[in-house]
């Protein structure tokens, strides 16, 4: 069975810098999606970032962007230039490629606190 | 900009009775989600449906469980006798294809007491 792990629980960072997450999984597959979703209080999980395992590339979505190690199964989010808003849970997930019913895995999260 | 909307925000039940929680995926998604996340836990998949039937189905999800899509509009999650133990926030979850982007609702909080 596939396993997330987010390392730390908390990170805090100053408004207009950046700050890295961390997330490991295991797997014995070689084709798989990878997920960041952010969860603002109160509100729903959003997608952040998208990682394609065959894609070797790092995913960016604007002052987003990943750090995607294959073969350490490491897939960490660098949140530049951080604003208020980016205050959130951040949750790193795991999708097989071949699921029947696309099931997502999740790690624990990372409470990511932003200082003015 | 569609969202999935949860019903109701909050819930209070007794041990032992049913609950239904209600969601509404966006409009024109076709596969559809339950997850949920016991308090300091992480969020675990519970089941995924799409036409009209279970894809894929969690230890979780026992015979206490049950899914229905009963209109073309809502999708619910049904717990037949609720146990201490199924206190948590239930996500519900849609996407518009297979392997396409799984959009959360908000959440339904279940105390069960």
């Amino acid at each position: 069975a596939q396993t997330v792990t987010q390392s730390q629980p908390e990170m805090s960072v100053q408004e207009a810098e950046t700050v890295t997450l961390s997330c490991t999984y295991d797997t014995s597959e070689s084709d798989y999606y990878l997920f960041w979703y952010k969860q603002p209080p109160s509100r729903q999980m959003i997608l952040v970032i998208r990682q394609e395992a065959y894609k070797q590339q790092n995913a960016t979505e604007n002052r987003f962007s990943v750090n995607f190690q294959k073969a350490a199964k490491s897939f960490s989010l660098k949140i530049s230039d951080s604003q208020l808003g980016d205050a959130a849970m951040y949750f790193c997930a795991y999708r097989s490629a071949r699921a029947a019913g696309n099931k997502l895995t999740f790690g624990g999260g990372t409470r990511v606190l932003v200082k003015p | 900009e569609p969202e999935v909307t949860q019903t109701p925000s909050h819930q209070v039940t007794q041990m032992g009775q049913e609950v239904i929680l209600r969601c509404v995926p966006i409009s024109n998604h076709l596969y559809f989600y339950w997850y949920r996340q016991i308090l300091g836990q992480k969020v675990e998949f519970l089941v995924s449906f799409y036409n009209n039937e279970i894809s894929e189905k969690s230890e979780i999800f026992d015979d206490q469980f049950s899914v229905e899509r009963p209109d073309g509009s809502n999708f619910t999650l049904k717990i037949r006798s609720t146990k201490l133990e199924d206190s948590a926030m239930y996500f519900c979850a849609s996407s518009s294809g297979y392997q396409e982007t799984q959009y959360f609702g908000p959440g339904t909080r279940l105390l069960v007491l």
